[in-house]
């Protein structure tokens, strides 16, 4: 089946820190993958995504790339600040006649203290 | 208003109770779904509607009727819910076919906690 699997959280880090959030993926075929993050008391937004091999999505100073070798899509940033503590979700999508359906991993928190 | 917009965003329900999520979508977008966020478990797809018509339903009870009466809007009844369904309950919305582009727009979502 089509699953995400991500490391289990809470993640703690202080302000300039070096992120990783792995992420690993099962699926049939090829799909588009993303990061999506989660500000307190707000509705999900998209980070960054790849729809290939060897893609690199970024976006305010986030990274991850595609790796079908690893089945793999790791979230890194080099330097994170106190607004970026959020929780973090890796998804895939899988594309239905007429609309996509995303699968999500279970999220993890990152809590970045000063 | 633009974007996805939900209401209410704070919802506390009886088990006998019926009451009402809304959803709205401002993008010109035709899916729409509802996810079901709970604490400590990944986010749950219930329902997806593609150009009004229903064309995932993933086992969810039948206390759960969603309603789509055309593309901007969407409606979950909730009737003779359970403590456990407590959640935050999330709208989303995309382009349809031919505009894979993958990104969902989601909503701030609906706390709901029944007692």
């Amino acid at each position: 089946g089509n699953s995400v699997t991500q490391m289990e959280g809470p993640v703690t880090l202080s302000e300039e820190a070096f992120l990783t959030i792995n992420c690993t993926y099962t699926a049939t075929g090829y799909p588009s993958l993303f990061w999506y993050v989660q500000y307190p008391g707000e509705g999900l937004q998209l980070l960054l995504k790849a729809t290939k091999a060897d893609d690199k999505g970024s976006n305010k100073g986030f990274e991850a790339t595609y790796r079908k070798e690893t089945t793999s899509f790791h979230l890194e940033k080099g330097s994170v600040q106190v607004s970026d503590s959020a929780v973090y979700f890796c998804a895939l999508i899988l594309y239905s006649g007429g609309y996509n359906k995303l699968i999500f991993g279970a999220g993890t928190r990152l809590a970045v203290h000063p | 208003e633009t974007g996805v917009t939900q209401t209410p965003r704070h919802l506390v329900m009886g088990m006998t109770n019926k009451k009402s999520l809304k959803c709205e979508q401002h993008l010109g977008h035709n899916a729409m779904y509802w996810y079901k966020q709970s604490a400590k478990k990944p986010l749950e797809l219930m329902f997806v509607y593609s150009l009004e018509e229903r064309v995932e339903n993933n086992s969810v009870p039948s206390r759960f009727s969603p309603e789509c009466p055309n593309s901007s809007h969407l409606f979950l009844h909730l009737h003779t819910l359970q403590p456990e369904d407590s959640a935050l309950y999330l709208c989303a919305s995309s382009q349809g076919a031919g505009q894979n582009t993958g990104e969902l727009f989601f909503g701030e979502g609906s706390r709901l906690t029944v007692l």
